[in-house]
């Protein structure tokens, strides 16, 4: 039963441009939440997807947006990249809008902009 | 707005020794959260707390909520070393799921 998988693991982008990350949860998981992890902190929410709309948003701009397709795996894009940017980009699946418990997390996507 | 804070951020502790960290938040919550990370990892899941006085165990790891004090600590017993990490504890509020800064827990031998 494979978890939730992120890709890449790994990325380089110059200020300016543009990322997508992607993430599939885990089987059987209907509900993906996005997170900015810098480095020596703490995950910081940006926002969650159920039932291929936005339930809730965290404090980060538009250029944050998002994407959940019908077989529930999702995308984050950044537009217009910061050096701030810089971190490591966590997904989470959980089953029933997370009302229901645990929130399995991926290995990560790490994003520098240079 | 919801804030979470955890105390202590740092703590260093000898193998063999007890110690508790501390979640504290500030409004109600629908549960909490605590996970593990490992440098350079995800997030391990180690609890789930959904109501008050919910208490469970894993191991070494105690962890218990107090939804009325707005509380929740993970309690560490007889230390070893392969339970350096650093520590989170997370609170949902409305969907929101919001995090403290962590425990940056290092054990000695």
């Amino acid at each position: 039963d494979a978890g939730v998988t992120q890709s890449p693991t790994h990325l380089i982008k110059t200020r300016g441009q543009q990322v997508t990350l992607r993430c599939s949860p885990k089987s059987g998981h209907d509900t993906v939440s996005w997170y900015q992890q810098a480095l020596g902190q703490g995950p910081q929410f940006i926002f969650q997807y159920y039932e291929e709309e936005e339930r809730q948003r965290g404090n980060f701009p538009d250029r944050f947006s998002g994407h959940q397709f019908p077989n529930y795996s999702s995308e984050l894009n950044v537009n217009a990249l910061l050096l701030g940017d810089s971190a490591l980009y966590l997904c989470a699946s959980s089953l029933n809008g997370g009302n229901t418990g645990e929130l399995f997390f991926g290995e990560g996507s790490r994003l520098t902009v240079l | 707005e919801l804030k979470v804070e955890q105390n202590p951020l740092f703590l260093s502790m000898q193998e063999g020794k007890n110690y508790t960290i501390y979640c504290n938040y500030s409004t109600t919550s629908d549960r909490l959260y605590w996970y593990r990370q490992d440098p350079g990892k995800s997030l391990e899941s180690l609890f789930v707390l959904l109501s008050n006085g919910a208490v469970k165990q894993e191991g070494r790891l105690m962890a218990s909520l107090d939804t009325k004090a707005r509380l929740s600590t993970l309690h560490i017993t007889a230390a070893v070393h392969d339970l350096s990490a650093t520590y989170f504890c997370a609170v949902v509020r409305d969907d929101k799921i919001i995090f403290g800064k962590g425990t940056r827990l290092h054990i000695l031998p």
